[in-house]
């Protein structure tokens, strides 16, 4: 079974300053790995997603993650936030043949001024 | 934005009452879900479809039931609300394959009373 740990629950930072929310995931089997945003009042968006291949991936507003089998870690970073980018930041996992997405607890980017 | 309607959007009911929550769809895709978003626990996995009439238990699936008759439609039913049902419920589509993103309707704010 696939599980996923966020284990910051709540990421205050000034606009313009860098961030990574951390996710951590455990499975016996191939991952593909994912980071949804949601806005408030609203469901959640795709951000980016990691298949397979280059194990940096990037979304079009300046998010980036990292894969790393060995610390079973991927992290999203952005080097310069935005007061748009406040929102709930969910780092999910699927595997095997029924396309189960497991998410994270969530960790909500706060972006003050 | 991908097609998914969930119905009603918001909806009050009493401890006991039975409730159905409806999940509608125009992708065609073969995988629907159903996932409850509470504080602190991110989005749980309550039931899910592979295709019509196949479906199986997530992890908190107690209390819940559904029914997938047509593709496109996939109802979730609590069968006797309780309180601890008061929840943020989402439905999520995906077509499978190398293609796993899953796209997610508005959700439904359930209160139990």
């Amino acid at each position: 079974a696939q599980s996923v740990t966020q284990l910051d629950s709540q990421v205050p930072v000034f606009e313009e300053a860098p961030v990574e929310l951390r996710c951590n995931y455990s499975s016996s089997v191939s991952v593909y790995l994912f980071w949804y945003v949601q806005y408030p009042n609203q469901g959640l968006q795709l951000l980016l997603k990691y298949l397979s291949g280059s194990t940096l991936v990037e979304s079009i507003n300046g998010f980036e993650a990292e894969f790393n089998k060995s610390q079973t870690s991927f992290h999203l970073r952005k080097p310069s936030v935005h007061i748009s980018d406040t929102a709930e930041y969910f780092c999910a996992v699927e595997g095997g043949a029924t396309n189960k997405l497991i998410f994270g607890t969530g960790t909500l980017l706060a972006v003050q001024p | 934005d991908a097609g998914i309607t969930q119905s009603p959007r918001h909806k009050v009911t009493e401890t006991g009452t039975p409730v159905t929550l409806r999940c509608h769809q125009t992708e065609n895709h073969r995988y629907m879900y159903w996932y409850r978003q509470d504080p602190g626990h991110g989005l749980r996995l309550i039931h899910y479809s592979y295709g019509v009439k196949d479906t199986d238990k997530g992890e908190v699936s107690d209390g819940y039931s559904v029914s997938r008759s047509k593709t496109e439609d996939f109802l979730l039913t609590l069968e006797s609300a309780t309180s601890s049902q008061t929840s943020v419920y989402f439905c999520a589509i995906s077509d499978g394959g190398m293609n796993t993103e899953a796209f997610f309707g508005q959700g439904t704010r359930l209160t139990v009373v």
